[in-house]
């Protein structure tokens, strides 16, 4: 099992670019979140997914992203029309459910730079 | 508005001695705490976590304490070794049926150097 994986780790993209992030989470886990850290700040939730369903996308910005996790494959955060402000770590954490006793198990996260 | 705080950005430690990192929040709907570790590149790993009905949890070198009427919670690790330089995180999640129960609220991370 290796674990919580994220490609790329790193993602250059042009203004205006659409950037695409996945995350496949570790085996037998069905609930997916996805974190954003910016430069010096801690880690932000934006979503809350589990195989086909947002459950809680409080944390996501209103317009150019959005979040799936489908029923086969990994789950894809898309960010469009990236701004320079999109520049940041994006980590994906999976569980085997919402068990918080536990923690969840994080990925390396993607790099992404906006040029 | 900031509602978990990790006022120190950076801690220095001699090896073998007591570190003490601390982290204070704001919301008292906050029910779980836990304490993430992270070197550079790499992902948060979780370290040790709390539950608002406990005051102390201990796990090898590790201990948390949570102090509910002062909204504060401390990661004490004990004798400090090198390979635990690296970023800490506090985190704590509101209890509930949903809704963004499952979802953390990280401060902003203390750099934890242990010096030789």
């Amino acid at each position: 099992n290796a674990g919580v994986m994220q490609n790329p780790r790193h993602l250059v993209r042009r203004r205006g670019q659409e950037a695409r992030l996945r995350c496949s989470p570790m085996k037998g886990h069905s609930h997916v979140y996805w974190y954003r850290q910016l430069p010096e700040e801690g880690l932000k939730f934006m979503v809350y997914l589990q195989k086909e369903n947002i459950i809680d996308e409080s944390g996501m910005p209103k317009e150019r992203f959005s979040a799936e996790f489908p029923k086969e494959g990994p789950s894809i955060l898309r960010i469009q029309q990236v701004v320079r402000g999109d520049s940041a770590a994006y980590f994906c954490a999976s569980s085997r459910q919402g068990t918080r006793n536990y923690g969840y198990t994080f990925g390396s996260g993607t790099r992404l730079t906006v040029v | 508005d900031q509602q978990v705080k990790q006022n120190s950005p950076s801690l220095s430690v001699q090896e073998g001695r007591i570190s003490i990192l601390n982290c204070d929040y704001t919301n008292s709907m906050f029910d779980y705490f836990l304490w993430y570790k992270k070197y550079p590149a790499e992902g948060p790993t979780f370290l040790i976590s709390i539950s608002s009905i406990k005051d102390k949890n201990e796990d090898g070198r590790f201990t948390v304490f949570l102090n509910k009427s002062a909204k504060h919670l401390s990661l004490h690790i004990v004798p400090s070794q090198p390979g635990d330089s690296a970023v800490y995180f506090c985190a704590a999640s509101v209890g509930g049926s949903g809704g963004g129960a499952d979802g953390l609220t990280f401060g902003k991370g203390t750099h934890l150097i242990i010096q030789p």
